[in-house]
């Protein structure tokens, strides 16, 4: 069974920096891009970025790049989306999303990110 | 790039059809038949429905099904059922980008 598993909620502060998760399981990891895709609370879906896992080739959303970085192990199958510097506008759920062709198919559950002071 | 337009609600009776349509552009919608459409269901993550303008992953229902014309797609369900009131989002490919609609929230009368 395809399972992207992501990693757990976050309380961060403004300012601070943080990483999340998303490990691939039951498919050729390095066969399909993974997309992170961004949901505010009561909002749609938006596009972030994506990465091919075999060369770690990305594609960001023009509203995304530069605040955020999309990067991968493949040894351990696990794509990391990452931000230096953290802003109360960044609270949100992530979710990451296996490719099916050109977007996003199988998805994971969400890592919510609380950034409060 | 801007996202793609769904209008913001949409319903149905038990058993009626509801399409519910998805607008781009030229450079998105218009050139690559690579639209998807999603569902949503509160507090869940999204699933895919539709993928490739028409084609349905295994164990979704045929009560499904999705098309395009020109710049526009749409979806939809036929047949409605209450547990299809849910929030649905169209996506296409456009270049190096995936673009998203604004979500659509359907509801089961």
């Amino acid at each position: 069974e395809v399972q992207l598993v992501q990693s757990g909620a976050e309380v961060k502060n403004p300012g601070e920096s943080l990483r999340i998760s998303c490990e691939g399981s039951g498919y050729t990891f390095t066969t399909y891009w993974i997309s992170w895709v961004r949901q505010r609370p009561g909002k749609g879906l938006e596009w972030m970025g994506r990465i091919d896992p075999v060369d770690s080739y990305t594609n960001y959303s023009p509203s995304f790049e530069g605040h955020v970085t999309i990067s991968v192990d493949k040894s351990i199958s696990t794509v990391y989306l990452q931000w230096s510097s953290l802003k109360a506008s960044d609270g949100a759920i992530y979710y990451c999303a296996k490719h099916e062709g050109s977007v996003p198919g199988v998805w994971g559950k969400g890592t919510t990110v609380t950034v409060s002071s | 790039q801007s996202a793609l337009t769904q209008p913001p609600s949409a319903s149905g009776s038990p058993g009626e059809s509801v399409t519910i349509s998805c607008t781009g552009a030229s450079s998105d919608v218009g050139t690559y038949d690579l639209v998807s459409w999603y569902q949503q269901h509160p507090g869940k993550a999204p699933k895919l429905l539709i993928y490739e303008v028409t084609k349905r992953p295994s164990g979704v229902p045929d009560r499904f099904s999705g098309s395009k014309s020109g710049n526009t797609a749409s979806l939809t369900v036929s047949g409605l059922q209450a547990e299809d009131e849910a929030d649905y989002y169209c996506s296409s490919f456009a270049g190096n980008h995936v673009l998203f609609g604004g979500g659509t929230n359907l509801t089961v009368l």
